[in-house]
């Protein structure tokens, strides 16, 4: 069981910088999600994804923040010109989109601005 | 949008059954979940409930639903410290999770 794996663990970056992250899901859910969680709040959905196709953005993903999945396996989320506000865990996660469909989630990428 | 909400802490002794509350305002979700969420990890899920079930139960798991008050519970049978962590209810129909409560268990 590969689980979802997310990299890197953590990313300190300098405001101003660019930061991408970078997500593997499991490899037969069709299904992938980002959600950002800051200390002592629940995860709060960034974007989905069902294969390559981007279904739904919150309004939290302001136009600094693109998320992509060219070949519908792999997703990829750039913050550009960091803020201090967006220091926070960055958490993935994958479905199947059948049945049930729990998210499974990854361990996600911390994120420093200093 | 949604309101889902939990409260912040609970304590209970090792031993002890732990109830974990969740209350939320839309109620169009088909399934509820219950994840579990250790520091520096990210969230696993725990159990889940169909919409049309009043309760579930699973090993020292039971949800109970309660679609009239809008209220879902996780109580934990015979808590012990390895189940110390943040616990959320989630509605992921509408990809919300609660705000989350935070179990310490003392021996």
């Amino acid at each position: 069981d590969t689980g979802v794996s997310q990299d890197p663990r953590h990313k300190i970056t300098k405001r101003g910088q660019n930061v991408t992250f970078r997500c593997d899901p499991i490899s037969e859910h069709n299904r992938l999600y980002w959600y950002r969680q800051t200390l002592g709040q629940g995860p709060e959905f960034l974007t989905y994804f069902q294969n390559e196709a981007q279904l739904e953005k919150s309004r939290l993903l302001s136009d600094r923040f693109s998320a992509e999945r060219p070949k519908g396996s792999f997703s990829t989320l750039e913050i550009q010109r960091t803020e201090q506000g967006d220091s926070a865990m960055y958490l993935c996660a994958s479905s199947p989109n059948t049945g049930v469909s729990p998210l499974h989630f990854g361990n996600g990428t911390r994120l420093t601005v200093t | 949008g949604e309101d889902v909400e939990q409260s912040l802490f609970l304590s209970v002794r090792e031993g002890d059954s732990s109830v974990i509350n969740c209350t939320y305002t839309d109620s169009s979700s088909t399934y509820l979940y219950w994840y579990k969420q250790e520091p520096g990890a990210g969230l696993q899920l725990l159990t889940y409930i169909f919409s049309n079930m009043d309760m579930k139960q699973d090993q020292r798991l039971t949800v109970l639903l309660n679609k009239k008050d809008k209220h879902l519970s996780l109580r934990i049978a015979d808590t012990q410290t390895g189940d110390s962590a943040i616990y959320f209810c989630a509605f992921t129909d509408k990809l919300i999770f609660g705000t989350g409560t935070r179990l310490q268990v003392f021996p």
